[in-house]
């Protein structure tokens, strides 16, 4: 059974990078049928994807946070990665990595979620 | 790329049906059939209750319906039970010129 599973600090310094790792259990990061994506939570509010990535190493992310993201992938360790840099409290969130299905896995969705982490932006 | 717009919140008794609605514009909603639907409980992950704007993943109950007109997808609950008291949020694929998801503001459902 596939499982995702985040991890990294959970307090982060305003103007500095956050930084967070998804490990995928279970399961091949390597699949064709399948994409790797970030997406967060603010306090109280809605969800917001902020990226995602193939195992090739294609990137796509939300053209609001564009500038300040980097997602990358490493197949051998079958993990993905988040950087938000110049971080403010407006980044404070729980923040979930989830697997992404593509029309060749016949389900166009985030369909498997890891458990979240909360991430909070303070000095 | 703007939020997808759902009701804040709605409400129904037990064995009732209740309708969800999410209104994007023919760039998201409207444009492709890549419409899905997450349940979730407080302090919990979102799970997947609707894919492509219809489709239910294993596991999922069939009181649990998706449905799609213009640029408004609905998600309807029938036969209302406690557990589905939650929060849901539509996504909706928005890419018309790259690979763009973007979410709603979340429909908070109390079961009276």
């Amino acid at each position: 059974q596939l499982q995702l599973q985040e991890s990294g600090p959970g307090l982060v310094k305003p103007s500095e990078t956050l930084s967070l790792t998804c490990t995928v259990s279970g399961g091949s990061i390597s699949s064709s049928s399948y994409y790797w994506g970030w997406i967060r939570q603010p306090p109280g509010k809605g969800l917001e994807w902020i990226g995602s990535i193939y195992y090739s190493g294609s990137t796509y992310y939300n053209p609001s946070l564009k500038s300040r993201v980097t997602i990358s992938v490493d197949t051998s360790k079958n993990q993905f990665s988040l950087k938000l840099s110049s971080v403010t409290a407006a980044d404070t969130a729980v923040y979930y990595c989830a697997r992404q299905g593509s029309i060749a896995a016949r389900l166009v969705a985030f369909d498997i979620w890891g458990q979240g982490t909360m991430v909070t932006v303070s000095s | 790329q703007s939020a997808l717009t759902q009701p804040r919140s709605v409400s129904g008794s037990p064995g009732q049906s209740v309708t969800i609605s999410c209104t994007g514009t023919s760039s998201d909603v409207g444009g492709y059939n890549y419409v899905s639907w997450y349940q979730q409980h407080p302090g919990k992950a979102p799970k997947l209750m609707i894919y492509d704007v219809s489709k239910r993943p294993s596991g999922v109950p069939d009181r649990f319906s998706g449905s799609k007109s213009g640029n408004t997808a609905s998600l309807t609950i029938s036969g209302l039970q406690a557990e589905d008291e939650a929060d849901y949020y539509c996504c909706s694929y928005a890419g018309s010129y790259t690979f763009e998801w973007v979410f709603g503001g979340g429909t908070k459902l109390t079961v009276l």
